[in-house]
């Protein structure tokens, strides 16, 4: 059985700083593996898809790496700002559950960004 | 385009009472989806329906019923709530099927205390 795991659960950084939030996965076979952003009390806003042939998605100040062979994806966010303050989670879309459509979260990593 | 809505927004319920969740999507996708995420466990996968007319179970489908109306909408039933069934409920809906890799989009969500 696919599982995610998200490290570490929380993260507290000064507002500017360069950080990285890490994601890791049981099994190598996977579609695709997604970031998303929720906000609280909120639901959840899609950052990044990262098909298993790519290494890395760009998105503004946003940069996701995969590597499938070793079940590890990271986030990169440069020059944080308070509006980045979110749980991020990771999720995968296991080949053994059919098809591309179905989704396999992390628990997420809680990041305050501070003034 | 209001994308993916839920009512109600929250709901308390007693052990043994019955309710619906609604969703809707107005992006035509042929995907849709019920999650609940609750502390430590993250986002699971209830019921998904790939289109139209088709349903299939998540990895948490006891104690629910889901009906795919039409391609916009989308619900989720709980016959007879149970203390245990305490939790926020997502609705999200994607392009992706099978062979297509999409992301998926989130409602709100839905607070649901049963007591």
């Amino acid at each position: 059985k696919q599982e995610v795991t998200q490290i570490p659960a929380a993260l507290s950084v000064p507002e500017g700083e360069n950080l990285v939030l890490n994601c890791s996965f049981t099994d190598s076979a996977i579609y695709n593996l997604q970031w998303f952003r929720q906000d609280p009390g909120k639901g959840l806003t899609s950052l990044l898809l990262i098909q298993s042939s790519q290494r890395e998605q760009t998105s503004g100040r946003l940069n996701a790496s995969l590597d499938k062979s070793s079940g590890r994806s990271t986030l990169y966010i440069a020059a944080s700002q308070p509006g980045d303050s979110a749980t991020y989670l990771c999720a995968v879309s296991p080949v053994t559950q059919g098809g591309s459509e179905k989704l396999v979260f992390g628990k997420g990593t809680k990041l305050t960004v501070n003034p | 385009n209001a994308g993916v809505t839920q009512t109600p927004k929250f709901q308390v319920l007693k052990t043994g009472q019955s309710m619906t969740l609604q969703c809707a999507q107005d992006m035509n996708h042929n995907s849709m989806y019920w999650y609940r995420q609750d502390p430590g466990m993250g986002l699971r996968l209830i019921y998904y329906s790939a289109s139209e007319g088709t349903t299939d179970k998540g990895e948490v489908p006891n104690g629910y019923n889901v009906s795919r109306l039409n391609k916009r909408e989308f619900s989720l039933r709980l016959e007879s709530a149970a203390p245990s069934q305490t939790s926020v409920y997502f609705c999200a809906s994607s392009e992706a099927s099978w062979f297509l890799q999409e992301t998926q989009y989130f409602g709100p969500g839905t607070r649901l205390l049963v007591l």
